[in-house]
């Protein structure tokens, strides 16, 4: 089955631009999330991107998706303090199906 | 428009006692969704849903869990005998095309 990887933690200063990386096994993949988890709070999707796609853009997130390597980052420009939360890849084989997750990324932004 | 609702937000219970989650998806969306979130670690689907039938249930400790969605809305996720094991967060989503929209969480926490 699907393997996501991410590493744990990544520290940034507020201002700066944050790379969070993904790396996934399955190509038969063609929908990859990120989601943001807030202390206590449920995932909240942020961005995705479709496997025809190399890069997608919405405003402050930039996704880009490497599909040799399957390799997937999310990049946040002028990170920000309400920007630290901890960071899930999601992998899925297609619409409404079942979604994969990497153990997620936490960001630490620092003033 | 409405998110997923879930209830109850927090729940503690003695092990072998049982529980019942309770979960509302997004009007319209056909696909539901029950994960698993152990403390540090990503969300595990136990369940999928799509209308009232089971598409992918080979995660469910079925000798303990099960769950039910009645006329394709709501759902019910129960845990008999519950084990110290089974503490973590259980989220209920729901998707209609891409992506899946999650509910805060249901905390359990078996002593």
């Amino acid at each position: 089955g699907e393997d996501v990887e991410q590493s744990l933690f990544l520290s940034v200063r507020e201002g700066d631009s944050s790379v969070i990386n993904c790396t996934y096994t399955d190509s038969s993949s063609t929908y990859l999330y990120w989601y943001k988890q807030e202390p206590g709070a449920g995932l909240q999707l942020l961005t995705y991107i479709f496997s025809n796609m190399d890069m997608k853009q919405d405003q402050r997130l930039t996704v880009l998706l490497n599909k040799k390597d399957k390799h997937l980052s999310l990049r946040i420009a002028d990170t920000q303090t309400g920007d630290s939360a901890i960071y899930f890849c999601a992998a899925a084989p297609g619409t409404a199906s079942k979604l994969t997750f990497g153990t997620g990324t936490r960001l630490q932004v620092t003033l | 428009e409405a998110g997923v609702a879930q209830s109850p937000r927090y729940k503690i219970i003695e092990k072998r006692q049982s529980v019942a989650f309770w979960c509302n998806p997004i009007s319209g969306h056909a696909t539901l969704y029950w994960y698993q979130q152990i403390l540090g670690q990503g969300p595990k689907l136990l369940i999928q849903f799509q209308n009232n039938g089971v598409v992918d249930d080979s995660q469910l400790p079925k000798d303990r869990f099960s769950a039910e969605r009645l006329k394709g809305v709501d759902s019910t996720l129960k845990i008999q005998p519950a084990k110290l094991e089974d503490s973590a967060v259980y989220l209920c989503a729901s998707s209609f095309l891409s992506g899946a929209f999650f509910g805060q969480g249901t905390r359990l926490t078996v002593v």
